[in-house]
């Protein structure tokens, strides 16, 4: 079954202790994206990757990092979480950047 | 950057009625317009989308027209039916994209 995996589904954790959230896709996409949601503010891009090796910032990476070393994984790593990024976190990819992105389930974090 | 403004924020109409949503964007750059419909507590999925040299398309009950010039484009839904009740996002974009703050339609029954 095509799919975009995200894991954990859930977290809580406390300020400072480094996470990493991981994002798999099955469908050979060169395009796989890191957005948060938070209530009023829509879908907020964090990073993104067009291809292997190749990661660029979107609006929000401030405390975020990325790696894409293979074409199927992109991880989100939180290296000191803080309270304020606290979250709903979607991973997405598409088979090049200006196409349907086909969205994870969604990873809630909470940090305390 | 891009900036997306998203309007109204709250949409209710009656069971058959139609439905538009207006967006706005910024950048002149931006070649790629897609239109998500989340529901509650899902993960958003794409209903349609618009590139930049087309100007009108539509999908059954769904259609969205994008005028470059005035740097707007809207998502029109037609007989709206309860299963049409979520939040639908506009995004901009061709690489990193922008997406607007959210409508949330209520189709009333």
């Amino acid at each position: 079954e095509a799919q975009v995996t995200q894991n954990p589904r859930y977290l809580i954790t406390v300020t400072g202790k480094k996470l990493t959230v991981t994002c798999s896709q099955n469908m050979n996409h060169e395009y796989m994206s890191w957005y948060r949601q938070d209530p009023g503010l829509g879908l907020r891009q964090i990073y993104y990757s067009m291809n292997v090796e190749v990661t660029d910032k979107g609006d929000v990476p401030e405390g975020y990092k990325v790696s894409r070393k293979e074409k199927r994984n992109f991880p989100l790593i939180l290296e000191s979480p803080s309270p304020n990024q606290t979250s709903l976190y979607f991973c997405a990819s598409s088979f090049v950047s200006d196409n349907e992105q086909f969205f994870g389930p969604g990873t809630r974090l909470t940090v305390l | 950057g891009e900036n997306v403004e998203q309007h109204p924020s709250t949409l209710s109409v009656q069971e058959g009625d139609s439905a538009v949503i207006k967006c706005t964007y910024s950048d002149s750059a931006s070649n790629y317009f897609p239109w998500y419909k989340q529901e509650l507590g899902k993960r958003p999925q794409l209903i349609i989308d618009i590139r930049s040299n087309v100007g009108e398309k539509k999908d059954q009950r769904i259609a969205v027209t994008l005028n470059k010039t005035a740097k707007h484009f809207s998502l029109h839904i037609t007989e709206t039916q309860p299963e049409d009740s979520a939040v639908y996002f506009c995004a901009a974009g061709g690489q990193n994209f922008v997406f607007g703050p959210g409508t949330r339609l209520s189709v009333l029954p």
